[in-house]
């Protein structure tokens, strides 16, 4: 069984640009979950998707949001970059929404702004 | 909101000694779950913890959850190389959405 796959795996943009990640989860899994991980902050939840729908979503600005797919694909865009956004964006997919679900991670896709 | 914090942020520790981390929360979780990850690598699942007072145990790791479902804590027996890497652990709750929210980690480094 195929696991989580992120791309591109690595990215470099400009401040003010913008940019959009991919995730595409286990298959038969319909739970997508995207987090920011940086050294002084750790793992920061921004959101979940769950049959197209965002469940939840963390206190990040506006500048993040994302979307699911009917196949369960997931993406993240970024608008109007700035130099504090570059970090390692990992997303994770479970079987369910629901809380007694292991989540498996992706590669992650390594964001760098300049 | 909800935090969820680790401590330590970083141990080193000779290969054999013991290691523990240890995880808080500010409010009742309803679940948490421990992950590792390598450096340069993802968080991989190691377990979920349901239960008031559950203790589960793999190798020579042991999770417990506490009493009032606030805190949890990894011990690693022994420790060897194979262990370094970063240990999260992800508490939910009624007060996170049932949303699992990560702790700050701990860096566990392992002397040969």
């Amino acid at each position: 069984k195929a696991g989580v796959t992120q791309t591109p795996r690595y990215l470099i943009k400009t401040r003010g640009q913008q940019v959009t990640l991919s995730c595409s989860p286990i298959s038969g899994h319909r739970s997508v979950s995207w987090y920011q991980q940086t050294p002084g902050q750790g793992l920061q939840f921004l959101f979940e998707y769950f049959s197209e729908t965002q469940r939840n979503k963390g206190n990040f600005p506006g500048r993040f949001s994302g979307r699911q797919f009917s196949n369960s694909r997931s993406e993240m865009n970024v608008s109007t970059l700035e130099l504090g956004d570059s970090a390692l964006y990992l997303c994770a997919s479970s079987l369910w929404h629901k809380l007694n679900t292991e989540a498996f991670f992706g590669q992650g896709t390594r964001l760098t702004v300049v | 909101g909800q935090q969820v914090m680790q401590i330590p942020q970083y141990q080193h520790v000779q290969e054999g000694e013991d290691f523990t981390t240890y995880c808080n929360s500010s409010t009742t979780l309803s679940n948490i779950q421990w992950y590792k990850q390598r450096p340069g690598g993802h968080p991989v699942f190691l377990i979920q913890l349901v239960k008031s007072g559950e203790v589960k145990k793999q190798k020579r790791l042991t999770f417990q959850f506490g009493e009032a479902k606030k805190n949890s804590s990894l011990h690693i027996t022994a420790t060897q190389t194979t262990d370094v890497g970063t240990y999260f652990c992800a508490g939910s709750g009624l007060d996170t959405g049932n949303q699992f929210y990560f702790g700050t980690g701990t860096s566990l480094t392992v002397i040969p």
